[in-house]
Formats: structure tokens, sequence, C-alpha cells
């Protein structure tokens, strides 16, 4: 049973360029929904995250937009670098009962 | 301030044998969960530890048990194991209070079950 989608599940994106990922998710009880980055070999990094009470969330090149509505939320990442490249996963969580998306795998290009 | 710890980093096991790895949380965290995480896919959620009694099962079989001891480390057994198995086994931790907890993950133990 899969409560949260991500997509695309792959994304090639110039160098300076805007990268953009999304989820959706089906259980409104979900509070909390962090975004990971990972690189190979790594475990998951927490990036950003947002709590429904807020529409957006920025933190240097990296926005959470969130829309409690559609129960859908993405990830903005401005003036994509390459060391960004790695593979994004979105995730959903109530009760310390996280649910991850299938992840997005980024690449930006030189 | 130590991250989460995961050991073994690497391990390699025989179909049917059993393995055990071993997780210690970020230093003030009382949760921990493990994930299994297949190549190319998000992490699933095995279970969860708090007050050292499993809190909540994602849908693993019996074969997957876990203990919490009373320091708040944790670790995950996997009995007769299956090709299947072979995955990356994420720790993470956190605190069981509050809204929005923040979970923090370990580098995982990579297993390879051949």
């Amino acid at each position: 049973q899969q409560q949260v989608k991500q997509s695309p599940q792959s994304l090639i994106v110039q160098k300076g360029g805007i990268s953009i990922i999304n989820c959706a998710y089906e259980n409104t009880a979900f509070d909390y929904f962090p975004w990971y980055q990972q690189f190979p070999g790594k475990g998951p990094a927490l990036l950003i995250a947002i709590r429904p009470d807020v529409s957006e969330k920025k933190e240097g090149r990296f926005t959470i937009s969130f829309n409690k509505s559609a129960k859908q939320f993405s990830l903005h990442i401005m003036d994509s670098q390459p060391g960004d490249s790695a593979t994004y996963f979105c995730a959903a969580s109530m009760d310390n009962d996280m649910r991850f998306g299938a992840g997005t795998r980024l690449t930006v290009k030189p | 301030d130590a991250g989460v710890t995961q050991s073994p980093t690497h391990l390699i096991k025989t179909r049917g044998q059993q393995v055990t790895l071993r997780c210690s949380p970020k230093s003030g965290h009382d949760t921990v969960s493990w994930y299994q995480q297949a190549l190319g896919q998000g992490p699933q959620f095995i279970f969860q530890y708090y007050e050292e009694e499993e809190r909540q099962r994602g849908n693993f079989p019996d074969r997957f048990s876990g203990h919490q001891f009373p320091n708040y480390s944790s670790e995950l057994n996997v009995n007769a194991l299956l090709l299947g198995d072979s995955a990356l086994y994420l720790c993470a931790s956190s605190l069981f209070e509050g809204f929005g907890n923040t979970i923090y993950f370990g580098e995982g133990s990579w297993l390879t079950v051949v």
C-alpha cells in the first residue's frame, strides 16, 4: 500500500535551472512532511521539512510548497548545481511512523 | 554530538543464516526505527522501538525481530535469510514525544545474501 506517491522517477536539469519534484499523500492524519537527500552508498539526510499549517518553507535554494486541500507537496531546488545530483525522497509522518515516496533520481548537468 | 551510528557497514551472509545489525541513536533520542531499502527504492518501514518495546510494525514477516536496550540502542535480527533480504538496512532515531519529530538516519548496513 503506497501512501506517498512521488514523481518524476528521474529528472535531468541543466546547471542553474530549477528542479521540481512532486509528492501526493493519501492519509490526512499525516502531520509532518520532510524531504531527504541520499547520495550513493549513504543513508538519507534530512534536507527540509514542513508542517501542514504552513503553505511554504524556504531554506537557501530549497523550497517546499504544501497544498493541504490537494494533499500534495513539492520540492523546488533553485539554481540547481551538479553537487545536487542525488536521489530525493519525500516522506509523510504521523505518530513517529514515516512513509516514504519511491524517490527521484536528480541529475544536474554542468 | 554523535549522529546515528550503525554496524556493521557491510556484510555477506548465506541463505538460511541469521544476521544481527546494531544501531546507536543520536544523542538525546529515545526512539529507534528500522527501515529496509532495496536498490533503487525508497526505505520501507520495518518496525519502531520505544521504551524497549516494539511500538509499530510494517509489513514484514516474523523473521524480522528487534530489541531495544535501556541505553536506547537497538538491534535488528533477521532469521532464515532469503536472497530477497539483500538490501540496505537503515536505522533512524527520533524523539517519541512531540509534534513533527525529525527523524535522522544512519549510514546503513549493506546486507548481501548469497
